[in-house]
C-alpha cells in the first residue's frame, strides 16, 4: 500500500518570505509517479507537477521549486518570494501502476499555507 | 481545457435521504473518481471507474455506490445519507493506463446532511 505524509498541516509567514513544504512518501513499486495540486479557497484542486521515480531532477518554475530525494522519499516543495494569492491547501500525492490501470492518487492530509500581507 | 462539472456545489439533505452527486466530463476521459475530502483527512479515493459499467471499490465505499452508464458521466449514489456522510466530494478524470496521468479535477460538491 502507497503513504503520503505531509506532517505540516498549516503553515503561516509573512508575503515574501520562502516557504518549503515537506512530503514523504512510502511505496515498493519501483516505478511511480509524484504530484502536486493546489487547491484554492475556490474548492477546484489545480495540478502543479508531476515527477517519475526515474527522475531525481529538481525543478524550477517561476517562484516554484521541486526537490525530489528517492533516498529520503521526499519530494518537497519550495515557494520563493511568496506572494497573497500562494495562500492555499496544497496536497501532495502518489500514484503507482497496478497492471488494471492507474487507481487514482494517494493523497496526503494536505498542508494549509497561509501568506499574510 | 477539460472540464469536469459537478452539478451541484452545495448540497443539504435529512438523514436517510437518498443522494445523487453527478459528475460530467468533456474530455472522452475513460478513468473518473470519486473522493471525498475531510479537514485533517485529506483526500479519500470512494470509488473509481475504467469504463462504462465498470466501478472499483476505493478506500472507503461503506455507504456508497455509483452508476457510469455513459463514458462522460460518473454518479456517486448514497443511498440512505448519514451525518457522517457531510463532506465535501470531488469528482476527477483522466485518460486510461498510466499511473502518470493527471487526474483533473471538477470544483466539488459540499454536501451536508442534517
Amino acid at each position: 500500500a502507497q503513504k503520503v505524509t505531509q506532517a505540516q498541516t498549516e503553515i503561516s509567514v509573512v508575503e515574501k518570505e520562502d516557504v518549503t513544504l515537506d512530503c514523504v512518501y512510502e511505496t515498493r513499486d519501483t516505478t511511480y509517479y509524484l504530484f502536486w495540486y493546489k487547491q484554492p479557497p475556490s474548492g477546484e484542486l489545480v495540478f502543479l507537477i508531476r515527477r517519475n521515480s526515474f527522475d531525481e531532477q529538481n525543478e524550477i518554475s517561476g517562484r516554484y521549486s521541486w526537490n525530489f530525494q528517492k533516498s529520503t522519499s521526499s519530494f518537497n516543495f519550495t515557494i520563493t518570494a511568496s506572494q497573497v494569492v500562494d495562500s492555499a491547501v496544497y496536497f501532495c500525492a502518489l500514484s503507482v501502476w497496478s497492471g488494471g490501470g492507474a487507481d487514482g492518487l494517494t493523497f496526503g492530509k494536505g498542508t494549509h499555507l497561509i501568506i499574510q500581507p | 481545457d477539460v472540464k469536469v462539472t459537478q452539478s451541484s456545489r452545495y448540497l443539504v439533505k435529512r438523514t436517510g435521504e437518498k443522494v445523487f452527486l453527478e459528475c460530467v466530463q468533456d474530455m472522452d476521459h475513460e478513468n473518473m473518481f470519486w473522493y471525498r475530502q475531510d479537514p485533517g483527512l485529506g483526500l479519500r479515493l470512494i470509488y473509481f471507474s475504467y469504463d462504462v459499467k465498470m466501478k472499483e471499490k476505493g478506500d472507503i465505499p461503506e455507504g456508497y455506490s455509483v452508476s457510469r452508464e455513459k463514458k462522460e458521466r460518473f454518479s456517486l449514489i448514497l443511498e440512505s445519507a448519514s451525518t457522517n456522510q457531510t463532506s465535501m466530494y470531488l469528482c476527477a478524470s483522466t485518460t486510461p493506463a498510466l499511473a502518470a496521468n493527471v487526474l483533473t479535477f471538477g470544483a466539488g460538491s459540499r454536501l451536508t446532511v442534517l
